[in-house]
This record gives C-alpha cells, structure tokens and sequence, in this order.
C-alpha cells in the first residue's frame, strides 16, 4: 500500500521559535500533498493544500505567513510553524495523493509542545 | 458548521457482531466518501471509501452503504474483531483534488 512519512514524530521546542515538519511519500508520486491539524478530542482540520511546484492554498483562518508550506518535489513536503506559541501545539498530520483515485494516504502524525 | 456529523462518540459492540457506524453530511457538493481507523498518536489508516454515484462498496469484511438522498452513510463491520477497537472518522470532499472534511470520530470498542 501506499506509505506516508513523517518527520519528526514529536518534538517540543521553545515559545518563538521555529519548527519545520518533514512529509515524504515512499512508494508513489505525489501530486498534491494536504496539512491537517487535530486539538484533543477533535476532528481533523485541513489547514492546506499543496501541489508540486506551487504556491500552497490555505484555508480560512490558517496564518501563511505563520504556517510555510514547501512542496519541491513529488515525495516532499514541509510545514514549517514559524515564531510557535503555546497555542500551536497541536498534532500535525499530512497526507498525500497521487494514485488514480485521489485517495488520501496519511502520515503517522506530528505532535508539537511549544512551551 | 459541521458539515460532517457522526453523532455517536461511541459504540460498543460484541466480539463476533455486526458494528454500524453512522456518518450524515449536509453539502450536496461532496461527491466521494471515506472511512478512515486512527489509534492515538498516529495517523489515518484508510479503510474504504465510495463514490456518490454508488450505493455500496464492499472489502471483505467491511462495507460502505451510501444513501444520497438522506445524506447518510454508514460502515459495517461484520463479524466485528478486537482489533477492530479504534476510533473510526468519516471524511468526505468535494473534488479530486480537494481536502478532506472530517467528523468527529467514532470511538468503536469491541468486547470480548
């Protein structure tokens, strides 16, 4: 099956500073990469879209400047959470399609402690 | 607004039994579905899903009914297996290309 990665699994940092969240798919190409973010017993919410190549499309209420999406090639993709603050924790999951049908294939998952 | 609703937080079941899980969606714009099983600390594992010009998609044990009218879908697991202990979201989006709209989950516990 389709296999997702993400790098680093958790990590705890310092109130302002910077955190950068690796995504890779392994065995496919993909096109369009997503960030979602899940709080403590809720859903999953998308943060952003990214395709290969250009610009990230955010959705509404999602900082750009606070969240930088990189998508340079069909395997990668990086969140960077820039100046982080308390209320960033959060765990931070990507997902990535590229297959025939679109289908979402997630990573296991990020989870940021800003303190 | 919730536009992906799974009204039961929870549900448990016996081991050996049929599990349903409910999921409602009010925008008609969705045009395809997923279920997806996700343990703590991890991410989604896709289960099934199903386009909205079907009613029903079946993988071994595990079957996706689709009733566009009542904009309800629900997922069956039968015989139901302690693994099968999870919490279980129903997604949906819009197009291809699109995010994913989640529910809030299903915390589905299997007794033996």
């Amino acid at each position: 099956g389709a296999v997702v990665s993400q790098h680093p699994s958790r990590v705890i940092c310092k109130s302002g500073t910077s955190v950068k969240i690796e995504c890779r798919s392994l065995d496919f190409q993909a096109t369009t990469m997503f960030w979602y973010r899940q709080f403590p017993k809720q859903s999953l919410m998308l943060m952003a879209t990214s395709n290969e190549g250009s610009k990230a499309t955010y959705e509404q209420g999602v900082e750009k400047d606070k969240f930088l999406i990189n998508h340079a090639s069909l395997t990668l993709s990086t969140l960077t959470v820039t100046s982080a603050h308390p209320e960033d924790s959060s765990f931070y999951i990507c997902s990535a399609s590229g297959l025939a049908d679109h289908t979402q294939y997630f990573g296991p998952g990020t989870r940021l402690t800003v303190l | 607004d919730q536009q992906v609703k799974q009204n039961s937080p929870s549900l448990s079941v016996q081991e050996g039994r049929i599990s349903i899980l409910n999921c409602d969606y009010t925008n008609s714009m969705f045009d395809y579905f997923l279920w997806y099983k996700k343990y703590p600390a991890e991410g989604p594992t896709f289960l099934i899903s199903i386009s909205s010009i079907k009613d029903k998609n079946e993988d071994g044990r595990f079957t996706v009914f689709l009733n566009k009218s009542a904009k309800h879908l629900s997922l069956h697991i039968v015989p139901s297996q302690p693994g099968d202990s999870a919490v279980y979201f129903c997604a949906a989006r819009r197009g291809g290309a699109d995010g994913l709209t989640f529910g809030k989950g299903t915390h589905l516990i299997i007794q033996p």
